[in-house]
């Protein structure tokens, strides 16, 4: 049972705004969201992880709604090497046995 | 930061072969994972460690499967004797935070082919 549902692929133009949604209608008060991405033959990398406020880094955005039932992750300028699959997990973090659970996740392809 | 080191980065065997994957995490991180990955499955957690000590390997298929981490530097996934289902890519994982609370930083992945 996916606690996660994404859209399966998206598609965006170099230099504006990609936003990938996410729900999690199921979360739990004390799960976090993750998101992962995957590029072509490379394995997963981290982008940004949140509870429920709003989160920035170097790469990316999260926001959070207020219910918790679901997320946006933001590139803000996306490039054609953020083309990749982007994974919106949710999990309890520190417990043993619930380690990040990819599901199918969403295929952003970045085009000029 | 030479990042999460695996190795080899493609193996072909014939079934019935023993396959030997190793895994060098980033140094000073403390919990390593073992993934694997298909297109049928998807990304599957086999193995994860904590101080070298094995916490979780609900996720390793049988007992042709096992995993090691002799010290703080150095991880293998055995498979023995290995099976065509077995073809994946496997990707090793590590982090600083147990159970990898934060960000888990993964190798660039060992293609395993059984023929």
């Amino acid at each position: 049972d996916a606690k996660t549902t994404q859209p399966t692929s998206m598609d965006c133009a170099e230099g504006r705004a990609a936003n990938l949604p996410c729900n999690h209608s199921t979360i739990s008060g004390n799960e976090y969201v993750y998101w992962y991405r995957q590029i072509h033959s490379q394995g997963p990398q981290y982008i940004i992880h949140g509870l429920k406020n709003n989160e920035t880094n170097e790469m990316a955005s999260l926001i959070i709604t207020e219910d918790r039932k679901s997320s946006t992750l933001i590139l803000p300028h996306a490039t054609l090497r953020d083309t990749a699959v982007y994974y919106c997990i949710v999990r309890v973090p520190g417990q043993a046995g619930t380690a990040l659970i990819f599901g199918k996740g969403t295929t952003l392809s970045v085009s000029s | 930061d030479a990042g999460v080191i695996q190795s080899p980065r493609h193996e072909v065997t014939e079934m019935g072969q023993e396959v030997t994957l190793r895994c060098k995490p980033i140094s000073g991180h403390n919990s390593l994972f073992w993934y694997r990955q298909t297109m049928m499955r998807g990304l599957e957690l086999l193995i994860y460690f904590n101080n070298n000590v094995p916490i979780d390997d609900s996720g390793m298929p049988e007992d042709r499967f096992s995993a090691k981490m002799p010290n703080a530097s150095f991880s293998t996934l055995k498979i023995q004797p290995s099976e065509p289902r077995d073809s994946a890519v496997y990707f090793c994982a590590s982090s600083s935070s147990p159970g990898g609370i934060y960000e888990q930083y993964f190798g660039p992945g060992t293609r395993l082919t059984v023929t």
